[in-house]
């Protein structure tokens, strides 16, 4: 099946500092990562679309100045936390999706890595 | 984006139960769908997808999904939960307009032994 990983798992950093999370597609090139974010007893919410050499578009409400995507690769991207804050502790997802084109809808099936645990004290 | 309600917060049921989560969407057109389980301390995983074709969808570990259209519907079933079982559940769906995945906001289930 299509794995994705996630590195780190978990990682505490005081406030102030940045933070790099990457997110990579193991065994298929995805044409597009997406990077949600995931409060506690609560569903993803996307914070942003990454296609691979291009710019990321991202969600209403989300500081694209704070939260730095590049997508270098079809198999990797990072997300950068920079200047963190105790508020932006969350569970950071990634998915990377895999399309087929199919007549005018292209079927995407996003597979999610398993989440990076940011705690900014 | 599209909206994406799940109608129970939290299912508590016996070993053996059968188990019916509830997604409606709000999109008329053609959707794909999808049911994504996360147990406890893991990540999303894919339980099944619908895109086209059998309405009736058959996923891992016992699950299945029927697409109803006309009733914006996409429900979740199993008909004999395990203690394993106990995880939470997402119902999703892909905008076809902008290619976004919404999700709703999960049911937690906890199967008892």
């Amino acid at each position: 099946g299509a794995v994705v990983s996630q590195h780190p798992s978990w990682v505490i950093c005081k406030s102030g500092t940045s933070v790099k999370i990457e997110c990579r597609s193991l065994d298929f090139q995805a044409t597009t990562m997406f990077w949600y974010r995931q409060f506690p007893k609560q569903s993803l919410m996307l914070m942003a679309t990454s296609n691979e050499g291009s710019k990321a578009t991202y969600e209403q409400g989300v500081e694209k100045d704070k939260f730095l995507i590049n997508h270098a690769s079809l198999t990797l991207s990072t997300l950068t936390v920079t200047s963190a804050h105790p508020e932006d502790s969350s569970f950071y997802i990634c998915s990377a999706s895999h399309s087929a084109a199919s007549g005018r809808l292209y079927q995407e099936t996003q597979y999610f890595g398993p989440g990076t645990r940011l705690l900014v004290l | 984006a599209q909206s994406v309600s799940q109608h129970n917060h939290h299912v508590i049921l016996s070993e053996a139960a059968s188990l019916e989560l509830g997604c409606n969407y709000s999109y008329g057109g053609t959707v794909n769908l999808f049911w994504y389980v996360q147990y406890p301390g893991q990540h999303l995983q894919l339980l099944l997808k619908y895109f086209s074709g059998d309405p009736l969808v058959k996923g891992i570990k016992g699950f299945e999904a029927e697409f109803i259209k006309s009733k914006f519907s996409f429900n979740l079933r199993k008909p004999s939960v395990q203690w394993s079982d106990t995880a939470e559940y997402f119902c999703a769906v892909i905008d076809p307009n902008d290619y976004k995945l919404s999700f709703g906001a999960g049911t937690t289930v906890t199967v008892r032994a």
